[in-house]
């Protein structure tokens, strides 16, 4: 068990850039999720996947925003004409199939707009 | 809808204890509780299920109100590893797994 991993762990992009973020889940998980967290507040809900299906995506999210699994394995988060409210740390998560488990977070892409 | 934490921050001396609440206006199919320090990721800690399940670490005991959708985390003996931001995270009744976080409670534990 290798743990969540994101990469990059850091990213500083110009307004209107476009950025794309990775997550490696635990090995054995179908479930990813992906969350958005600024400086004081929790982590906010942005979408998740069980397998390659994208189940739900926040109505908070603009279209500038996309995530895929493709294989039901690494994810991938790309975020479009970025703006300067999108700086923020985006955290990935994985857990086991089914409800009532944990999931376990990794280490997060911390994405600065300048 | 987001669960209210309170309070917002504590501060202890070293073996004291705390309570950290969080409430929710939905119904609940479960409460996650986590503990993140400052640049880190958060920490799961405990999993507490509709029908009294409860999986954790062995030195964090919660409860879970179901009829309240209420739910409070139990510090004991506090060491001064247990500082940083706990946050409780809600899952509704349709068991997505999708959480939805408090704004998060900051303990602070003193020598």
């Amino acid at each position: 068990d290798t743990g969540v991993s994101q990469d990059p762990r850091h990213k500083i992009t110009k307004r209107g850039q476009n950025v794309t973020f990775r997550c490696d889940p635990i090995s054995e998980h179908n479930r990813l999720y992906w969350y958005r967290q600024t400086l004081g507040q929790g982590p906010e809900f942005l979408t998740y996947f069980q397998n390659e299906a994208q189940l739900e995506k926040s109505r908070l999210l603009s279209d500038r925003f996309s995530a895929e699994r493709p294989k039901g394995s690494f994810s991938t988060l790309e975020i479009q004409r970025t703006e300067q409210g999108d700086s923020a740390m985006y955290l990935c998560a994985s857990s086991p199939p089914g409800p009532g488990y944990e999931q376990y977070f990794g280490p997060g892409t911390r994405l600065t707009v300048t | 809808q987001q669960p209210v934490q309170s309070p917002q921050a504590v501060i202890l001396r070293e073996g004291e204890d705390a309570v950290i609440n969080c409430s929710s206006s939905k119904a609940l199919y479960s409460v996650h509780w986590y503990r993140q320090k400052h640049g880190e990721a958060p920490v799961f800690l405990m999993i507490l299920l509709k029908g009294g399940e409860q999986k954790g670490h062995e030195k964090i005991s919660a409860s879970f109100n179901e009829k309240k959708q209420q739910s409070s985390l139990y510090l004991t003996a506090s060491q001064l590893s247990y500082s940083g931001t706990y946050f409780c995270g809600t899952e509704g009744s349709s068991n997505t797994g999708k959480l939805i976080f408090g704004q998060g409670t900051t303990l602070q534990v003193k020598p």
